[in-house]
């Protein structure tokens, strides 16, 4: 399997402020193939179900504000929110998708210093 | 635009199985995608179970596999989970989940609310 691990834990951010979350992969999700790494983000607000914000590593879904971006290759990647607004407080998820069984990192908390 | 609902019982004995059915709308599961189910709990997180295409292929957690099966009924646009021999530890909230339709596209595009089932005595 491959651990996802994220930090920090929780993150304190004054509104306006970037917010930059981490995310290691166990072993590199590049895959030589196509040249693409295999990682997706989510948020879940609270009493939310997560939601699909960005897939391979930087494409932002339909309807995300610009101020999610993503990046990163290999083993390290970043999600960063330019100018947190208060409703970007939630809890996001790095998952990997190079392989089977799918994977979650713990998630990192964001909300409003 | 789609949508997901869970829905089965909040609370089951050990060793016993878990039920759970998602009813898909706005969109019709034999159009394609993937279908399958998320869990959460506090101590271990999102867990993937597992997902299945209409036409049969599925993919599980290699952890639950022996006590999980995924299965699709188009003609009531739903699917289903069953996982047997449960205990505590399967205490979670299931979300039902869609997945891209691509081979590599292995990430969720729509989750449902998700249902809290207990496994308790």
């Amino acid at each position: 399997d491959i651990e996802m691990t994220q930090s920090p834990d929780s993150l304190s951010v004054s509104l306006g402020e970037r917010a930059t979350i981490n995310c290691k992969s166990g072993q590199s999700l590049l895959h030589s193939f196509d040249n693409r790494n295999y990682l997706a983000w989510y948020q879940q607000r609270p009493g939310q179900p997560p939601r699909l914000l960005i897939s391979w590593t930087s494409t932002r879904e339909s309807g995300v504000p610009d101020r999610f971006s993503g990046g990163g290759s290999g083993t390290d990647f970043t999600l960063t929110i330019n100018g947190l607004q208060a409703e970007d407080v939630a809890v996001y998820y790095c998952q990997q998708y190079f392989s089977v069984p799918l994977t979650f990192g713990g998630g990192t908390r964001v909300d409003i210093k | 635009q789609v949508q997901l609902q869970e829905s089965g019982p909040g609370l089951v004995k050990p060793s016993e199985t878990l039920s759970l059915t998602c009813d898909v709308s706005g969109f019709s599961i034999s159009q394609g995608f993937y279908w399958g189910w998320i869990r959460q709990s506090p101590g271990k997180g999102l867990e993937w179970i597992g997902h299945t295409h209409h036409s049969g292929i599925a993919a599980y957690t290699p952890s639950l596999k022996s006590r999980v099966t995924i299965t699709v009924d188009t003609s009531k646009n739903q699917f289903s989970l069953t996982l047997t021999s449960v205990t505590a530890t399967d205490t979670a909230v299931y979300f039902c989940v869609r997945r891209l339709s691509g081979y590599d596209e292995q990430f969720f595009d729509s989750w449902g609310r998700g249902t809290l089932v207990i496994v308790s005595s």
